[in-house]
């Protein structure tokens, strides 16, 4: 059963620093896309940022280009986000989540329960 | 970036009722359109894939229909697990955009 696990989430301080991590199981996990998405309260869903199985391929919105770092290290099946300069406005709950593979596909097939990062 | 709209953003219907969610985009995503539902204290759901696949999994209930800008999700015969919100998203461009979702009720 895949299962996918986050944290690292809490309170910062505009301007701190978070990294969140993401434990999968259940699957091959350096074989697969990964992905970050967040729910912004009160303005839905956006997709954080995409890595590829090897790490060799990574994609960032806009929003948090610069910013923000997606890596992960497969030897633990462990995703992680390392947030920068926060802002106010990243404040969300953060998932991670699978791709619907195989290959890429772009849609998240599984999802973790999510992490929730206040910025204040 | 391809704007996302769905409609209505809430509806409230009761158990064995059959209800349908439209999504439209601001310009033609194909095929590439999903589906989710997201529960409080539970983790999101895929429902269906490239508009009209059905996730391993999840009831025959479910279903998807539409290409280009127009999309629809239809559940029948609605269970008590199925109050939720439920999510549109195109794939169709690099990393993809969501509706804002429809929160279905119980009536």
């Amino acid at each position: 059963e895949v299962q996918l696990a986050e944290s690292g989430g809490g309170l910062v301080q505009p301007e701190g620093s978070l990294r969140l991590s993401c434990i999968a199981s259940g699957f091959n996990f350096g074989d697969w896309w990964m992905h970050w998405v967040r729910l912004l309260p009160g303005k839905g869903l956006e997709w954080v940022a995409r890595i590829i199985g090897d790490g060799s391929s990574i994609t960032y919105a806009d929003s948090v280009k610069g910013r923000f770092t997606v890596s992960r290290d497969n030897a633990r099946s462990t995703l992680f986000l390392q947030m920068h300069s926060l802002r106010v406005d990243d404040t969300a709950v953060y998932f991670c989540a699978r791709d619907g593979g195989p290959g890429f596909q772009g849609y998240a097939a599984y999802w973790g329960l999510g992490t929730l990062v206040t910025v204040s | 970036d391809i704007q996302m709209t769905q409609s209505p953003s809430s509806l409230a219907a009761s158990v064995g009722d059959s209800v349908t969610i439209t999504c439209r985009a601001s310009r033609s995503v194909n095929k590439f359109l999903n589906w989710y539902q997201f529960k409080v204290g539970k983790a999101p759901k895929l429902l269906i894939y490239e508009a009209a696949s059905l996730q391993s999994g999840v009831p025959p209930r479910f279903s998807g229909s539409g290409s280009g800008t127009h999309f629809i999700l239809t559940i029948t015969n609605l269970q008590p697990e199925d109050f939720a919100t439920y999510y549109c998203h195109q794939s169709y461009t690099t990393l993809g955009t969501f509706g804002l979702g429809t929160r279905l009720e119980i009536k």
